[in-house]
């Protein structure tokens, strides 16, 4: 009964380099959500998917920021070049019908950029 | 937009104590609401979750209930343990998405 799997659990890039964060959604769930939050604040919504579409990427910077959930295989939040300020906690969640249900959360990666 | 204020914390109380963690939210309509717990080192967990108007939602010894009347969902507890010690938020759906209180942090002390 595998809960939402995020990996690595930590990550460390340098500046410029590419970083990249696998989402797995809990078995059966369409609908994943990405949100990032930095030390002793809340989450900030970033973008909800489903498969194969992005369905709202407000919270998502417009450069550098990409994410997708393709038909096979798990969802991807990709950061290019990345920069000090990128350094946070990034969560995965997924719920099943993305209509009011609770959200279930995986443990998140931890993005340091040196 | 749906939007949520929470208590700013920290909190710190002794193991026995009673809890609240205010929370009051700004909606169209009557959404559902949401506790979310995270402890360190995780991601959160759904804790308790109303659905309706008057809805007590309550897990753990933890409950919440909806007050339309007030447009509040606080979080309590009567007898707090040392294992409740996390970051508590508040939630609720906002478009297609979900919005989040900035949490409070509950340090409860031996």
């Amino acid at each position: 009964n595998a809960g939402v799997m995020q990996n690595p659990r930590h990550l460390v890039r340098r500046r410029g380099q590419e970083a990249r964060l696998r989402c797995s959604p809990m078995k059966g769930h369409s609908h994943v959500y990405w949100y990032r939050q930095l030390p002793e604040e809340g989450l900030k919504f970033m973008v909800y998917l489903q498969k194969e579409n992005i369905i709202d990427e407000s919270g998502m910077p417009k450069e550098r920021f990409s994410a997708e959930f393709p038909k096979e295989g798990p969802s991807i939040l990709r950061i290019q070049q990345v920069v000090r300020g990128d350094s946070a906690a990034y969560f995965c969640a997924s719920s099943d019908d993305g209509h009011n249900s609770p959200l279930h959360f995986g443990n998140g990666t931890r993005l340091t950029v040196t | 937009g749906n939007s949520v204020t929470q208590m700013e914390g920290p909190v710190t109380l002794s193991e026995e104590a009673f809890l609240t963690i205010n929370c009051t939210y700004t909606a169209t309509g009557y959404p559902s609401l949401f506790w979310y717990v995270q402890y360190p080192g995780e991601g959160l967990q759904l804790l308790l979750k109303a659905t309706k108007a008057d809805d007590k939602g309550s897990n753990k010894g933890f409950e919440a209930t909806y007050r339309k009347e007030t447009t509040s969902f606080h979080l309590e507890k009567g007898s707090v343990q040392v294992s409740d010690s996390a970051v508590y938020f508040c939630a609720l759906p906002h478009g297609q998405n979900f919005v989040f209180g900035p949490g409070t942090r509950l340090s409860v002390l031996p």
